[in-house]
């Protein structure tokens, strides 16, 4: 049974780019939440997806969009990158209804110079 | 904004020896949880603690809640080197809201 799966690993961008970070849920799970993660900081709630559609935001601004898919994969995109958009970025799913245990993805670390 | 505090930021222990971190929030919770995170990379689950719990074990850990307080504590017993990593709480507010609102963790290195 697969976890959580997040592509790509690594990602380099410069100021002004776009970037789109792919995760693909646990077996079984319906819903996604991705986190962005400063270097020495805990994660912090970016939005939710259920259903293919964005359940909760939370405050970040609209550069950054999502999207998921009808097999609950999930897209987190940025716009117009910030030297501050270099972080840790964490996809999480969970089953809807189930206030419980989120199961995390590897991450993907991004760098924009 | 982080909506929680671990105390201490960083911890180092001999190996052996017991780690307690500490955690408080502000607001009311449904219930509590605690990740590791090894090296900047995923977080791993390991213990969820509802409101009206007041405490709980999973093998060498054992997790307490303080509602009154707004605190909870994470005791990891007989350290190993390989607990070493960053801990973190994370609380959810209310029931159906599956966001996780996390602290801003612990460093833990256990000496060998």
């Amino acid at each position: 049974d697969a976890g959580v799966t997040q592509s790509p690993t690594h990602l380099i961008k410069t100021r002004g780019q776009q970037v789109t970070l792919r995760c693909s849920p646990k077996s079984g799970h319906d819903t996604v939440s991705w986190y962005q993660q400063a270097l020495g900081q805990g994660p912090q709630f970016i939005f939710q997806y259920y259903e293919e559609e964005e359940r909760q935001r939370g405050n970040f601004p609209d550069r950054f969009s999502g999207h998921q898919f009808p097999n609950y994969s999930s897209e987190l995109n940025v716009n117009a990158l910030l030297l501050g958009d270099s972080a840790l970025y964490l996809c999480a799913s969970s089953l809807a209804g189930r206030v419980g245990e989120q199961f995390f993805g590897p991450g993907t670390r991004l760098t924009v110079l | 904004s982080q909506q929680g505090e671990e105390d201490p930021q960083a911890l180092s222990i001999q190996e052996g020896e017991n780690a307690t971190m500490n955690c408080s929030y502000k607001t009311s919770i449904n219930n509590l949880q605690w990740y590791r995170q090894n090296s900047g990379r995923g977080l791993v689950h390991l213990i969820l603690i509802r409101s009206n719990e007041r405490e709980k074990h999973s093998g060498r850990l054992r997790v307490t809640l303080d509602t009154s307080k707004k605190s909870s504590s994470l005791l990891i017993t007989a350290s190993r080197a390989a607990d070493t990593a960053s801990y973190f709480c994370a609380r959810i507010s209310n029931f159906g809201n599956e966001k996780l609102t996390f602290g801003t963790g612990t460093r833990l290195t256990i000496i060998p």
